[in-house]
């Protein structure tokens, strides 16, 4: 059972570079979030997507980034016109179609976001 | 004023110590406490999840949760060297509606545990 699965793991984009960022969540899990990590600070929620929808975006700076989950294929998480400020480690985490109450969100590895 | 804080330490105990881990949260509408381990250059793994205030204990590890005080602690026993990581502690408000699954993180403790 294969966990959350992003790539690339480590991605290099000059400054004014397109970057995009995929995101399959675990099999049979129908919410998606995605979540940044500067260094030396803890995770901040960007947004929350269940399939073709934005559900929650609070997180997400108001311009340059977007994010989608289509029908099929994985989630994109996609920063336009990147800038240094840019560098950091994005997670996505996924969870089950919630009952009874319970969140329980599991992560991938990341991928590291290099802009040079 | 930040949501949760935490300590960012580092924190570093011999072999066989007691850890304690603690956040504070400001956000009166959190509901659902947990703690995440990660490993250098890894993705946060779900270790405890609790629910309101109590006690909850798995294996060496018991999670407290004190709503009045809005204080939750992570208590380690007989630390090991594989639990060497950076521990961060998550919040939710519900698990219901449009914040549901969105989590607030603290800034995560370094822990190092020596042999």
């Amino acid at each position: 059972n294969a966990g959350v699965m992003q790539n690339p793991r480590h991605l290099v984009r000059r400054r004014g570079q397109e970057a995009r960022l995929r995101c399959s969540p675990m099999k049979g899990h129908s919410h998606v979030y995605w979540y940044r990590q500067l260094p030396e600070e803890g995770l901040k929620f960007m947004v929350y997507l269940q399939k073709e929808n934005i559900i929650d975006e609070s997180g997400m700076p108001k311009e340059r980034f977007s994010a989608e989950f289509p029908k099929e294929g994985p989630s994109i998480l996609r920063i336009q016109q990147v800038v240094r400020g840019d560098s950091a480690a994005y997670f996505c985490a996924s969870s089950p179609r919630q009952s009874g109450g319970r969140t329980e969100a599991f992560f991938g590895q990341g991928t590291r976001l290099t802009v040079v | 004023q930040k949501e949760v804080e935490q300590d960012p330490g580092p924190l570093s105990v011999p072999e066989g110590a007691i850890v304690s881990l603690n956040c504070t949260y400001s956000n009166s509408a959190f509901q659902y406490f947990m703690w995440y381990r990660q490993y250098s250059r890894k993705g946060p793994e779900l270790l405890m999840y609790t629910y309101s205030s109590g006690n909850k204990e798995d294996g060496r590890f018991t999670a407290q949760v004190d709503k009045s005080s809005k204080y939750i602690s992570l208590f380690i026993r007989d630390s090991q060297p594989s639990d060497s990581a950076t521990y961060l502690c998550a919040m939710s408000a519900n698990a219901g509606g449009t914040s549901y699954g969105k989590l607030t993180f603290g800034q995560g403790t370094i822990l190092t545990v020596h042999p």
